[in-house]
């Protein structure tokens, strides 16, 4: 069965340095996601891709976090700085358009010190 | 505004008593509505859906969930819990609206023998 892949699993940093992230979205699904899930609540949309084009990115903190679908296939979300605040699970999801089931990928957690 | 409310942040039961986990939710147009999965340091994983039709929905594992408009409520249900449905359980909902999936904060759920 076809799964979206995310690595690292696990990421330490510290606060004030660059981290990346990767996502490998289920082979032919068009739309794909990111989210942040805080310890203790649920899932948040930080990015929505169509294709390569951002369709929604509107709870994004532009001023430290980018994201990047360039072949529209996998894509990389990126935190510069790293902040403190920014721990929490990444994760990234797939779905063939905006209106179909979203797969998730296992996530990683990011600790920030 | 849309919303998703998940009324108990954790519920403990023992090994095979009945469970339901509570979600309500708050939306101005019609809304699909999801249960997700949630095991220890991985993603999460579809359990049910409601999408039109039928307003008992069954899923995997066992669970099923009853969509009532007019309580505006979509709580999950399972006759007999084992040890491994120890998880945490997100509701969420989707509306052509805002074109993405909104989490509620999550229950957690803890089987004991």
């Amino acid at each position: 069965e076809a799964e979206v892949a995310q690595s690292p699993r696990y990421k330490i940093t510290e606060k004030s340095q660059a981290v990346a992230f990767w996502c490998d979205p289920i082979s032919g699904h068009a739309t794909l996601y990111w989210y942040r899930q805080i310890l203790g609540q649920g899932p948040e949309l930080l990015v929505q891709f169509q294709d390569e084009s951002v369709v929604d990115d509107s709870q994004l903190p532009k001023d430290r976090f980018s994201a990047e679908r360039l072949k529209g296939v996998d894509s990389t979300l990126k935190i510069q700085p790293a902040e403190l605040g920014d721990s929490a699970m990444y994760l990234c999801a797939s779905s063939q358009g905006t209106f179909y089931e979203q797969y998730f990928g296992p996530g990683t957690r990011l600790t920030v010190t | 505004a849309q919303s998703v409310t998940q009324l108990d942040s954790q519920v403990p039961v023992f090994e095979e008593a009945p469970v339901e986990l509570r979600c309500n939710y708050s939306s101005s147009v019609s809304v699909y509505l999801f249960w997700y999965v949630q095991y220890p340091n991985q993603g999460l994983q579809l359990l049910l859906k409601y999408l039109s039709g039928s307003t008992l929905v069954k899923g995997i594992n066992g669970f099923e969930a009853e969509f009532n408009k007019s309580q505006t409520s979509f709580h999950l249900r399972k006759p007999s819990v084992h040890i491994s449905d120890t998880a945490e359980y997100f509701c969420a909902l989707f509306s052509g609206g805002y074109n993405k999936l909104i989490f509620g904060a999550g229950t957690r759920l803890a089987v004991h023998p």
